[in-house]
This record gives structure tokens, sequence and C-alpha cells, in this order.
């Protein structure tokens, strides 16, 4: 296991409404990213946050923001939701001393 | 444009012999180079990463190679197993970017007995 977890599991929410899903990181992880991951794809990059500012975005719309907290919790909030949401969302936990990334197993989020 | 592509969307391999999986890209200076292992409904598990100034990495059966000048890493799976069936994913993580990590869409490895 990676230590990093999030919720819910899965999550069905219909056209227009708003949803927050969370994320807990490693302990000592300051760095926490977001990913969206459509069927059949890679995961592309939403927004990375370090010590709870942004510090870098992927090519998604203000309705898709984040948050993150000193005891090493995130949020990414979706605001007015469109068909095309609908993917596995994923977060991940960087350790600063091997930069390697620690995957969360993801919240399937359904937008109907 | 920038691209990232995987050989190919699927790849089948009869048990003990070696994978290779190809990653390509273009138009992109790529500070290092990673490898993710995906299973069903999972989130990815980092496996493997190379730097531009390394040719090559090697951890148990894993070898990865990243030639910087055909902009293209090669990764190998030696006496394969049917437990390394899964879905294998190549990042590149860039230089003008340190923050973003950009992914190839993946191939998908199994393993026949």
């Amino acid at each position: 296991e990676t230590g990093v977890t999030q919720s819910p599991t899965h999550l069905i929410k219909t056209r227009g409404q708003q949803v927050t899903l969370r994320c807990s990181s490693q302990s000592g992880h300051n760095t926490v990213s977001w990913y969206q991951q459509a069927l059949g794809q890679g995961p592309q990059f939403i927004f990375q946050y370090y010590r709870e500012e942004e510090n870098g975005r992927g090519n998604f719309p203000p309705r898709f923001s984040g948050l993150q907290f000193p005891n090493y919790s995130s949020e990414l909030n979706v605001n007015a939701l469109e068909l095309d949401d609908s993917a596995l969302y994923l977060c991940a936990s960087t350790s600063e001393r091997t930069d390697t990334q620690y995957f969360g197993p993801g919240t399937r989020l359904t937008v109907l | 444009s920038q691209k990232i592509e995987q050989n190919s969307e699927a790849l089948n391999i009869q048990e003990g012999k070696t994978a290779t999986l190809t990653c390509n890209y273009t138009n992109y200076s790529p500070a290092y180079l990673q490898w993710y292992r995906q299973d069903p409904g999972r989130g990815p598990v980092f496996l493997l990463l190379i730097r531009e100034n390394e040719k090559e990495k090697r951890k148990e059966r894993l070898k990865v190679t990243f030639d910087t000048t055909l902009k293209q890493s090669l990764f190998h799976i030696t006496a394969s197993q049917p437990a390394d069936s899964a879905t294998y994913l190549c990042a590149l993580v860039l230089y003008s970017s340190a923050s973003k990590i950009i992914f190839g869409s993946g191939t998908r490895l199994s393993i026949r007995p």
C-alpha cells in the first residue's frame, strides 16, 4: 500500500451538481497532485499543491479547484459537473527525497 | 505538437519471454521519465525513474533505457510471469514545469501461461 487514501471510492452525481473529493497524503509529503483518468487513457494532470499553495495547473477550467491542508489532506472540488467529468480521479503525494509519486486508489465519479 | 505515445494498446507475451514496451515523445524536454504499473480499478504504482543523463536503470527483472536523441524509452520485463499482466504507463517530468507530469495512454500487457 502507498499510504495515500481517497474518499469516497465511488460517487454518482447529476449534471450541474458540485462534488468534493478528498485525499490523505503520506505524512511528510508536502506536495500533492490531482489527476483525471478517463477509461483507457493515462492520467491527465489537473493541478498540484505544495505547502497549501497551488504550484502548477494543467489544461482544466476554473470550475476545477483545490485545497491543501496542513495535516497532509487535500480536496478537489468540481463545480457545474458535466457528463465528460465522469472519470477516475487520482491524487498522488510526492516524496521530495526521491521524486517518487505515490498514488491513492482513486475515486470513480459518474455524472448522469 | 507535443505528444507522448506508447507502442500499442495491448501486448501479448508468452510466459518466460521478455516483454518490451516503448514510449516515444515529441517536442518535450523531459528532466526525467518514470514508468508505472496500473491494475484495473487501482491507482498507478511507481516502478522506475530514469534521468536524462542516465542511459539505463535496472530493478530486479525490470530494465529501463532512455535515449534523449531518439526521444524514446524502452521498458523491459525479463522472465515475464502472468502476475506481470497489467497496464504500464510512462510519464515525463518536464524541465519547463517540474510540477507537471505528462502520462502516456499506457500499454496493456498480458502474459499467457
